[in-house]
């Protein structure tokens, strides 16, 4: 089946620690996309990639990176500078980047 | 100016009550429009495109004004499944989907 994988479901981290998030697409989609989503609010854009090895910052990339290296996968990194990643992570994808986005089921960042 | 803007609600109507949510956009030469559902602790999932001369999908209406800049959907007989958060997505140029914050509906027997 064709989709959007994002792993891990939940994952907790300690302060000061780096993670890296896991977003995989078998859609053959070009464009590929973060969101994070605090509760009760909308999406806010991290980072987005229209092509592979290039990406832009979207509205809140302090202290996230990215890498897109292959067209299929687009981790992100919480770096230990974000100061409240505690969120809920979304990745998705289109075709074009002005087609509809699919979405992963997301990731639940908490950190303990 | 926020790219994209919605109101958020909450929208508390009953069952069989038409409803209507309004989405204002700030990049004029925004070409795709969208409209998105979701539900509590879910990803967000497609519900519709907005066309320039409008599109109606069962109970859903979608218009685009792009005079005003805004976009607008419509829910007619609103049933409880339709119970949900709608987010409006604006294509904000340079193929960037930017999300308003959403509009929150309850629907109640």
């Amino acid at each position: 089946d064709g989709g959007i994988t994002q792993s891990p479901k939940y994952l907790f981290r300690k302060e000061g620690q780096n993670v890296t998030l896991s977003c995989e697409q078998n859609l053959n989609h070009d464009a590929m996309y973060w969101y994070r989503q605090d509760p009760g609010q909308g999406l806010r854009l991290i980072y987005y990639s229209q092509i592979v090895n290039d990406f832009q910052k979207g509205d809140i990339a302090e202290g996230y990176s990215v890498s897109r290296e292959k067209k299929e996968s687009f981790p992100l990194t919480v770096t230990s500078a974000q100061k409240n990643p505690t969120a809920f992570y979304l990745c998705a994808s289109s075709s074009r980047g002005q087609d509809e986005a699919f979405f992963g089921q997301g990731t639940r960042l908490t950190v303990v | 100016r926020k790219e994209v803007e919605q109101d958020p609600g909450p929208f508390n109507v009953p069952e069989g009550a038409t409803v209507a949510f309004n989405c204002t956009y700030s990049n004029s030469a925004s070409q795709s429009f969208f409209w998105y559902r979701q539900d509590c602790r879910k990803e967000p999932k497609l519900l519709m495109s907005v066309y320039s001369s409008g599109n109606e999908d069962g109970r859903f209406t979608a218009q685009l004004n792009r005079a005003s800049q805004y976009i607008s959907l419509l829910i007619r007989d609103s049933k409880l499944s339709d119970s949900a958060t709608y987010l409006c997505v604006v294509e904000t140029g340079f193929q960037k989907l930017v999300f308003g914050t959403g509009t929150r509906l309850l629907v109640s027997p």
